[in-house]
Protein backbone atom coordinates (compact mmCIF):
# COMPACT_ATOMS: atom_id res chain seq x y z
CA UNK A 1 0.00 0.00 0.00
CA UNK A 2 0.88 3.52 -0.53
CA UNK A 3 2.16 6.29 2.43
CA UNK A 4 3.39 9.29 2.48
CA UNK A 5 6.07 10.97 4.96
CA UNK A 6 6.85 14.14 6.12
CA UNK A 7 9.99 15.46 8.13
CA UNK A 8 10.42 17.09 10.38
CA UNK A 9 6.97 17.26 12.44
CA UNK A 10 7.52 20.20 13.86
CA UNK A 11 10.36 22.93 13.20
CA UNK A 12 11.01 25.97 14.87
CA UNK A 13 13.69 28.66 12.78
CA UNK A 14 14.71 31.78 13.25
CA UNK A 15 14.04 34.67 10.91
CA UNK A 16 16.39 34.83 8.18
CA UNK A 17 17.38 30.99 8.05
CA UNK A 18 17.37 28.37 5.43
CA UNK A 19 14.38 25.93 5.01
CA UNK A 20 14.44 22.20 3.83
CA UNK A 21 11.10 20.30 4.27
CA UNK A 22 10.77 16.87 2.61
CA UNK A 23 7.98 14.61 1.79
CA UNK A 24 8.42 10.86 0.07
CA UNK A 25 6.16 8.56 -0.98
CA UNK A 26 6.58 4.85 -1.16
CA UNK A 27 4.56 2.05 -2.92
CA UNK A 28 3.32 3.82 -5.82
CA UNK A 29 5.39 5.29 -9.10
CA UNK A 30 4.70 8.43 -10.75
CA UNK A 31 2.27 10.53 -8.50
CA UNK A 32 1.61 14.01 -8.98
CA UNK A 33 2.89 15.85 -5.65
CA UNK A 34 1.60 19.06 -4.07
CA UNK A 35 2.95 21.20 -1.12
CA UNK A 36 0.14 22.94 0.85
CA UNK A 37 0.18 25.97 3.26
CA UNK A 38 -2.68 26.00 6.13
CA UNK A 39 -2.72 29.44 8.72
CA UNK A 40 -4.21 29.32 11.68
CA UNK A 41 -6.00 25.90 11.27
CA UNK A 42 -8.13 26.96 8.33
CA UNK A 43 -7.99 26.91 4.56
CA UNK A 44 -5.26 25.02 2.47
CA UNK A 45 -3.53 26.76 0.31
CA UNK A 46 -1.83 25.57 -2.78
CA UNK A 47 1.47 26.53 -2.78
CA UNK A 48 3.42 23.95 -5.31
CA UNK A 49 2.83 20.78 -7.48
CA UNK A 50 4.34 18.79 -9.76
CA UNK A 51 3.74 15.92 -11.83
CA UNK A 52 6.45 14.49 -12.60
CA UNK A 53 10.84 14.77 -11.63
CA UNK A 54 12.10 18.36 -12.10
CA UNK A 55 8.70 19.97 -13.10
CA UNK A 56 7.33 22.28 -10.66
CA UNK A 57 4.51 24.64 -10.87
CA UNK A 58 4.25 27.48 -8.75
CA UNK A 59 0.64 28.31 -7.88
CA UNK A 60 1.77 31.61 -5.53
CA UNK A 61 4.67 34.25 -5.87
CA UNK A 62 6.46 33.79 -2.80
CA UNK A 63 9.64 33.68 -0.77
CA UNK A 64 9.22 29.22 -0.96
CA UNK A 65 10.81 26.89 -3.56
CA UNK A 66 10.26 23.41 -4.66
CA UNK A 67 12.27 20.60 -6.32
CA UNK A 68 11.21 16.80 -7.19
CA UNK A 69 14.75 15.29 -7.85
CA UNK A 70 13.28 12.39 -7.72
CA UNK A 71 10.38 10.38 -8.80
CA UNK A 72 8.91 10.27 -4.97
CA UNK A 73 10.45 12.99 -3.40
CA UNK A 74 9.41 16.79 -2.74
CA UNK A 75 11.39 19.14 -1.45
CA UNK A 76 10.44 22.61 0.12
CA UNK A 77 12.74 25.32 0.56
CA UNK A 78 13.82 28.71 1.35
CA UNK A 79 16.79 30.96 1.05
CA UNK A 80 16.14 33.12 3.81
CA UNK A 81 12.69 32.41 5.90
CA UNK A 82 10.30 35.50 6.75
CA UNK A 83 8.00 35.70 10.11
CA UNK A 84 4.82 35.02 7.65
CA UNK A 85 6.24 32.01 6.89
CA UNK A 86 5.07 30.04 9.57
CA UNK A 87 2.31 27.75 9.31
CA UNK A 88 1.31 24.35 8.74
CA UNK A 89 2.84 22.58 5.68
CA UNK A 90 1.40 19.39 4.01
CA UNK A 91 2.28 17.31 1.36
CA UNK A 92 0.05 15.64 -0.38
CA UNK A 93 -0.14 12.87 -3.52
CA UNK A 94 -2.33 11.64 -6.09
CA UNK A 95 -2.21 9.32 -9.21
CA UNK A 96 -2.78 10.31 -13.20
CA UNK A 97 -6.15 11.47 -13.27
CA UNK A 98 -7.51 10.38 -10.13
CA UNK A 99 -8.54 13.57 -8.18
CA UNK A 100 -8.25 11.90 -4.93
CA UNK A 101 -5.39 13.58 -2.83
CA UNK A 102 -3.58 11.80 0.34
CA UNK A 103 -2.09 13.86 2.40
CA UNK A 104 1.15 13.47 4.96
CA UNK A 105 0.84 14.36 8.52
CA UNK A 106 2.43 17.83 7.68
CA UNK A 107 4.79 19.90 9.36
CA UNK A 108 4.38 22.55 11.71
CA UNK A 109 6.71 25.37 11.25
CA UNK A 110 7.50 28.53 13.33
CA UNK A 111 9.58 31.34 12.74
CA UNK A 112 10.83 33.73 15.05
CA UNK B 1 -11.12 30.62 -10.22
CA UNK B 2 -13.58 28.28 -9.19
CA UNK B 3 -14.46 28.46 -5.54
CA UNK B 4 -16.81 26.05 -2.87
CA UNK B 5 -18.13 27.74 -0.20
CA UNK B 6 -18.35 25.86 3.42
CA UNK B 7 -20.72 27.76 5.47
CA UNK B 8 -20.89 27.99 8.55
CA UNK B 9 -16.81 28.57 9.64
CA UNK B 10 -17.59 27.04 12.96
CA UNK B 11 -20.65 24.43 14.47
CA UNK B 12 -21.40 23.15 17.73
CA UNK B 13 -23.12 20.08 18.45
CA UNK B 14 -24.28 18.27 21.62
CA UNK B 15 -22.68 14.39 21.88
CA UNK B 16 -25.13 12.21 20.33
CA UNK B 17 -26.90 14.97 17.98
CA UNK B 18 -26.96 15.00 14.28
CA UNK B 19 -25.23 17.15 12.27
CA UNK B 20 -25.38 18.22 8.37
CA UNK B 21 -22.75 20.45 6.54
CA UNK B 22 -22.98 21.79 2.53
CA UNK B 23 -20.81 23.11 0.11
CA UNK B 24 -21.62 25.37 -3.04
CA UNK B 25 -20.19 26.10 -5.92
CA UNK B 26 -20.78 28.31 -8.58
CA UNK B 27 -19.44 25.66 -11.07
CA UNK B 28 -20.72 22.48 -12.04
CA UNK B 29 -18.22 19.85 -10.65
CA UNK B 30 -18.12 16.17 -11.80
CA UNK B 31 -16.10 14.88 -8.05
CA UNK B 32 -17.09 15.76 -4.61
CA UNK B 33 -14.65 15.02 -1.79
CA UNK B 34 -14.86 15.38 1.45
CA UNK B 35 -12.29 15.59 4.12
CA UNK B 36 -11.76 15.22 8.05
CA UNK B 37 -8.83 17.04 9.59
CA UNK B 38 -7.82 16.25 13.08
CA UNK B 39 -6.38 18.79 15.10
CA UNK B 40 -2.31 18.23 14.38
CA UNK B 41 -3.02 16.06 11.18
CA UNK B 42 -2.83 15.86 7.57
CA UNK B 43 -6.63 15.54 6.10
CA UNK B 44 -7.94 12.53 5.32
CA UNK B 45 -10.47 11.40 2.54
CA UNK B 46 -13.66 10.61 4.29
CA UNK B 47 -15.87 9.71 0.88
CA UNK B 48 -15.59 10.97 -2.71
CA UNK B 49 -18.61 10.98 -4.77
CA UNK B 50 -18.66 10.61 -8.80
CA UNK B 51 -22.23 10.88 -10.23
CA UNK B 52 -24.62 13.50 -9.49
CA UNK B 53 -27.27 11.96 -7.24
CA UNK B 54 -25.07 9.57 -5.62
CA UNK B 55 -25.65 9.15 -1.65
CA UNK B 56 -22.56 7.09 0.12
CA UNK B 57 -22.21 5.82 3.04
CA UNK B 58 -19.22 5.62 5.65
CA UNK B 59 -20.18 4.05 8.77
CA UNK B 60 -21.81 6.93 10.60
CA UNK B 61 -20.95 9.26 7.64
CA UNK B 62 -23.45 10.19 4.43
CA UNK B 63 -22.21 12.10 1.54
CA UNK B 64 -24.36 13.07 -1.60
CA UNK B 65 -23.43 14.60 -5.13
CA UNK B 66 -26.34 17.35 -5.80
CA UNK B 67 -28.49 17.04 -8.68
CA UNK B 68 -27.49 20.49 -9.56
CA UNK B 69 -23.77 19.24 -9.79
CA UNK B 70 -23.28 22.35 -7.66
CA UNK B 71 -23.25 21.27 -4.16
CA UNK B 72 -22.66 18.32 -1.92
CA UNK B 73 -23.90 17.44 1.84
CA UNK B 74 -22.30 15.33 4.43
CA UNK B 75 -24.32 14.06 7.30
CA UNK B 76 -22.97 12.94 10.66
CA UNK B 77 -25.55 10.39 12.75
CA UNK B 78 -25.17 10.48 16.71
CA UNK B 79 -21.78 12.45 16.99
CA UNK B 80 -19.57 11.25 18.84
CA UNK B 81 -16.14 13.21 20.81
CA UNK B 82 -13.75 11.96 18.21
CA UNK B 83 -15.79 13.40 15.11
CA UNK B 84 -14.10 16.70 16.47
CA UNK B 85 -12.17 18.70 13.86
CA UNK B 86 -12.19 20.56 10.56
CA UNK B 87 -14.46 18.92 7.73
CA UNK B 88 -13.67 19.96 4.27
CA UNK B 89 -15.11 19.65 0.39
CA UNK B 90 -12.81 19.31 -2.30
CA UNK B 91 -13.02 18.63 -5.73
CA UNK B 92 -11.32 19.52 -9.07
CA UNK B 93 -12.15 22.27 -11.23
CA UNK B 94 -11.86 21.00 -14.50
CA UNK B 95 -9.36 18.16 -16.01
CA UNK B 96 -6.37 18.44 -13.98
CA UNK B 97 -5.24 17.14 -11.01
CA UNK B 98 -5.63 19.51 -8.58
CA UNK B 99 -8.12 20.31 -6.20
CA UNK B 100 -10.01 23.08 -5.43
CA UNK B 101 -10.69 23.00 -0.84
CA UNK B 102 -13.71 24.35 0.68
CA UNK B 103 -12.15 26.66 3.99
CA UNK B 104 -13.64 24.01 6.22
CA UNK B 105 -15.94 23.65 9.19
CA UNK B 106 -14.70 23.70 12.16
CA UNK B 107 -16.93 20.89 14.49
CA UNK B 108 -17.08 20.65 18.48
CA UNK B 109 -18.87 18.29 19.72
CA UNK B 110 -19.50 18.88 23.72
CA UNK B 111 -19.96 15.64 25.80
Amino acid sequence: SQTIHQWPATLVQPVGSPLSLECTVEGTSNPNLYWYRQAAGRGLQLLFYSVGIGQISSEVPQNLSASRPQDRQFILSSKKLLLSDSGFYLCAWSLGKKNIQYFGAGTRLSVL
Amino acid sequence: GQQLNQSPQSMFIQEGEDVSMNCTSSSIFNTWLWYKQDPGEGPVLLIALYKAGELTSNGRLTAQFGITRKDSFLNISASIPSDVGIYFCAGPPGANSKLTFGKGITLSVRP
